[in-house]
């Protein structure tokens, strides 16, 4: 039971465009939502949060928007740069059971086109 | 930033031994701490929670007897594989969440198993 998904394995765009990642998740006992940045044999990088009482974060060139009764959010990168081609993760966090969880989609690959 | 270091980067034994990874959060104290694994051109797949003082909790699947975690302080936490198999062998990464829950987790580098 995949409790984050992310169904694009992969998204190319050019650069100096926007780059769009989205990510559905099933649980509501997620309050709290992240994503990361992975390159591979590395752990991941905390990119940017998003609580479940936000529409909306931003910071720089990302921003992520949450759509709490669609259960689904999505990663804006603007512009994006070949820099930022890489793995990225949606990640879920909340506590159920008396234990807290964070839980990962399966990811999806960026490649910025130069 | 907040740094969570893992020990070792990288290890391979042999069939039926035990391996010892170890995560520590460098500049914060860590109450949670997350185990998972990855599998090559897979997600991080969540392992277990980790509290400092109290037993681990165990995601389905996950056979607790085989993946000991202790975290006995509030920098520190232990992933043991008992008697390895290669079908253990796999990526493992812990992250440490510094403040309230919802906070932000850093994640260690990771520790490549290899089980020959």
């Amino acid at each position: 039971d995949q409790q984050v998904k992310q169904n694009s394995p992969s998204l190319s765009v050019q650069e100096g465009r926007i780059s769009i990642l989205n990510c559905d998740y099933t649980n509501s006992m997620f309050d709290y939502f992240l994503w990361y940045k992975k390159y591979p044999a590395e752990g991941p990088t905390f990119l940017i949060s998003i609580s479940s009482i936000k529409d909306k974060n931003e910071d720089g060139r990302f921003t992520v928007f949450l759509n709490k009764s669609a259960k689904h959010l999505s990663l804006h990168i603007v512009p994006s740069q070949p820099g930022d081609s890489a793995v990225y993760f949606c990640a879920a966090s909340g506590t159920q059971g008396g234990s807290e969880k964070l839980v990962f989609g399966k990811g999806t690959k960026l490649t910025v086109n130069p | 930033g907040a740094v969570v270091s893992q020990h070792p980067s990288w290890v391979i034994c042999k069939s039926g031994t035990s391996v010892k990874i170890e995560c520590r959060s460098l500049d914060f104290q860590a109450t949670t701490m997350f185990w998972y694994r990855q599998f090559p051109k897979q997600s991080l797949m969540l392992m277990a929670t980790s509290n400092e003082g109290s037993k681990a909790t165990y995601e389905q699947g996950v056979e607790k007897d085989k993946f000991l975690i202790n975290h006995a302080s509030l920098t520190l936490s232990t992933l043991t594989v008992t008697s390895a198999h290669p079908e253990d062998s796999s990526f493992y990464i812990c992250s440490a969440r510094r403040g309230l829950a919802g906070g932000w987790a850093y994640f260690g580098p990771g520790t490549r198993l290899t089980v020959t």
